[in-house]
């Protein structure tokens, strides 16, 4: 059984440019959720998508968005990159409603 | 979803058990309780979760108090690959609605040799 995995592993960015983080569900999982974790800091989550619909979101801003594909895997947008926005972004997958399971993250500088 | 208070960190010598405590005096009657823990820079790994009945499983136990204001997950036999972050963390477990787990600063766990 293939487990959550994240691309890029790490990217640096400049502020305002434009990123796209993606995500591969692990077998069986209908929901993508991704949280945004700073040093020092636990995970903060940002939304969540099932059956390709925005199921749920925090207090992160429209700059922030998502895409869910019909094979389950995902992908999180941020546009107009700001300083603040370099983070350990993660993905977790599920069943809707059930235990989230983790992927390995994306380390994203902002310069 | 309820608050939950954790110590900030708690050390562990290699081989002993590792009782890591967690307070949740506001969780309601539908809400679990979750554990995650994270190893440094990883992603979070699920661990265990439960309603009010004790549970167990390959990697930990959960006690849950009778009324269900606090619980202590056991780490029967540490070892120095449990130092992590430990996350306690509660949420109404239900198909559909329910959709965001609500991570506080965890407890470090250092276990040493």
């Amino acid at each position: 059984e293939t487990g959550v995995t994240q691309s890029p592993t790490h990217l640096i960015k400049t502020r305002g440019q434009q990123v796209t983080l993606r995500c591969s569900s692990q077998s069986g999982h209908n929901t993508v959720s991704w949280y945004q974790q700073a040093l020092g800091q636990g995970p903060q989550f940002i939304f969540q998508y099932y059956r390709e619909e925005e199921n749920g979101r925090g207090n992160f801003p429209p700059r922030f968005s998502g895409l869910q594909f019909p094979n389950y895997s995902s992908e999180l947008n941020v546009n107009a990159l700001e300083l603040d926005d370099s983070a350990l972004y993660l993905c977790a997958s599920s069943r809707v409603g059930y235990e989230q399971f983790f992927g390995p993250g994306t380390r994203l500088t902002v310069l | 979803d309820a608050k939950t208070t954790q110590p900030t960190s708690m050390d562990c010598a290699e081989g002993r058990a590792a009782n890591l405590p967690c307070n949740h005096s506001t969780i309601s009657g539908n809400e679990y309780v979750y554990w995650y823990r994270q190893i440094h820079s990883q992603g979070p790994q699920y661990i265990i979760h439960g309603l009010k009945n004790n549970e167990t499983n390959e990697m930990a136990s959960l006690i849950i108090t009778e009324d269900r204001k606090s619980s202590t997950l056991i780490l029967p036999h540490a070892t120095l690959r449990d130092t992590a972050v430990y996350y306690c963390i509660v949420r109404v477990e239900r198909g559909g609605s329910n959709y965001k787990l609500t991570f506080g600063k965890g407890t470090l766990l250092t276990v040493n040799p």
